[in-house]
């Protein structure tokens, strides 16, 4: 069984600062994804990585899969990046491998 | 080209009413997932259907639930004599292929009262 661990579990953070939510899994991955949700909303898949770094506008998505951990980097942070972020590692072949952690509350204060 | 579709958003039901939440995936995909978030936990892995067929029923509870993916039409899970604890978000992902980047839909809300 695949156990994730997300932190921090809950961030309050100022406009415009730099956002790090971290991610560490117990087993042997293929791929990680990165998901955010909106309170009552729908979740929307930001990246999925197998090795090295993705970046996508203000979204950095790092993973070191030897160490079993990811990173989810946000730069210049705004008020419409408050969100829940989880992290679902990916055991085997296809998204009923998906693990998933319990997500992290951002809060960003204008 | 719409992203995953799912509805209704929000269902009602008394207890012991049956409820069907239906999914239609992103063009081209034909691998659909369906997850619960039950209120203050995690989403939870229920049941992977391709095609018209049932590939992984691992996360399901064993009676009241069922799911399928028929040849035309969306998927559909369907919940009967549905109880308060079946109350939660429902989420459908698809992919293209086995391995492939899952995409999730909004989500069904489904309160029972």
């Amino acid at each position: 069984k695949n156990e994730v661990e997300q932190s921090p579990q809950n961030l309050t953070a100022q406009e415009g600062e730099f956002i790090t939510i971290n991610c560490s899994y117990s087993v042997g991955i293929s791929a990680l994804h990165w998901l955010q949700q909106h309170p009552g909303g729908g979740i929307v898949s930001l990246f999925m990585l197998s090795s090295g770094k993705k970046k996508h506008g203000r979204l950095i998505a790092t993973i070191n899969i030897q160490e079993k951990h990811s990173s989810l980097h946000i730069t210049a942070s705004h008020p419409r990046d408050s969100a829940v972020y989880i992290c679902a590692p990916l055991t085997g072949g296809g998204a009923d491998g998906l693990t998933f952690g319990k997500g992290t509350h951002l809060i960003i204060q204008p | 080209n719409a992203g995953v579709m799912q509805n209704p958003r929000h269902l009602v039901r008394r207890r012991g009413q049956e409820a069907r939440l239906r999914c239609s995936p992103m063009k081209g995909h034909s691998h659909v997932y369906w997850y619960r978030q039950l209120p203050e936990e995690g989403l939870k892995f229920m049941v992977y259907l391709q095609k018209e067929n049932i590939i992984d029923e691992s996360g399901m509870p064993k009676e009241r639930f069922s799911a399928e993916f028929p040849k035309e039409g969306p998927s559909i899970l369907r919940i009967q004599q549905v109880v308060r604890g079946d109350s939660a978000a429902y989420f459908c992902a698809s992919s293209k292929k086995k391995g492939a980047e899952a995409f999730f839909g909004q989500g069904t809300r489904l309160t029972v009262v």
